[in-house]
């Protein structure tokens, strides 16, 4: 199946920080989608981009989808608590990897 | 149903013993995916069902395990002889649609059955 590189696996940030998460591929994607599962829950659907170059938002989360359909950010301004957990891409085959946990100090 | 749901949520079994591990997926959803989830670690996948057929079974870990799925709905993981390895979150998701190589619609997922093997 095709490969997907999530970077960092791990995030600490300050309270009001910023945070990026980047999921890479080494093959074109038809489509992206990213999931969040907060500690001790089972991860969400946020979204899915599907068109070359596109950016959704949601409150203060921005998601990117590269021009070339290789690659995807989810940044999230000024990090809140509520933010805690972990951020998963799916790369079309449903095979999420380890994905992105993010901590946050109050 | 409104959502998808996993049974039990937590088991404890012993060592050598087999166990069953229940989802019912979201009514009309062809798709279904089991993982497995150890602490702190990432979601590994362990087989997918479109309707009653699992065309992809390279992620099961080992021949202990087996999953079957009846009626397009109701789908069932077995684990055999249990080791102390199998303890973890074990994460059922089901799908409107997935294609292979195309993806999926949104996915939802259970709760979990929490496995304890002593």
């Amino acid at each position: 199946g095709q490969q997907v590189m999530q970077i960092p696996q791990y995030q600490h940030v300050q309270e009001g920080e910023d945070f990026t998460t980047y999921c890479n591929s080494s093959t074109t994607l038809s489509n992206i989608q990213w999931y969040k599962q907060r500690p001790g829950g089972h991860p969400v659907f946020l979204i899915q981009l599907v068109k070359s170059g596109e950016v959704k938002k949601q409150k203060r989360l921005t998601f990117q989808f590269g021009e070339a359909k290789k690659n995807s950010s989810l940044h999230i301004t000024a990090t809140q608590t509520t933010d805690v957990g972990t951020y998963f891409c799916d790369n079309n085959d449903m095979r999420f990897g380890a994905g992105t946990r993010l901590t946050v100090k109050p | 149903g409104a959502g998808v749901s996993q049974s039990p949520s937590n088991k404890v079994t012993e060592k050598g013993k087999d166990v069953e591990l229940r989802c019912d997926p979201i009514s009309g959803h062809t798709a279904l995916y089991w993982y497995r989830q150890s602490l702190g670690q990432g979601l590994e996948f362990l087989i997918y069902f479109q309707g009653n057929s699992a065309p992809d079974k390279s992620g099961l870990p080992s021949d202990r395990f087996s999953a079957e799925r009846t009626g397009g709905s109701v789908s069932t993981l077995t684990i055999q002889r249990t080791q102390q390895e199998d303890s973890a979150v074990y994460l059922c998701a089901s799908s409107l649609v997935y294609i292979q190589g195309k993806g999926s619609t949104e996915a939802f997922f259970g709760q979990g059955t929490r496995l304890t093997v002593v």
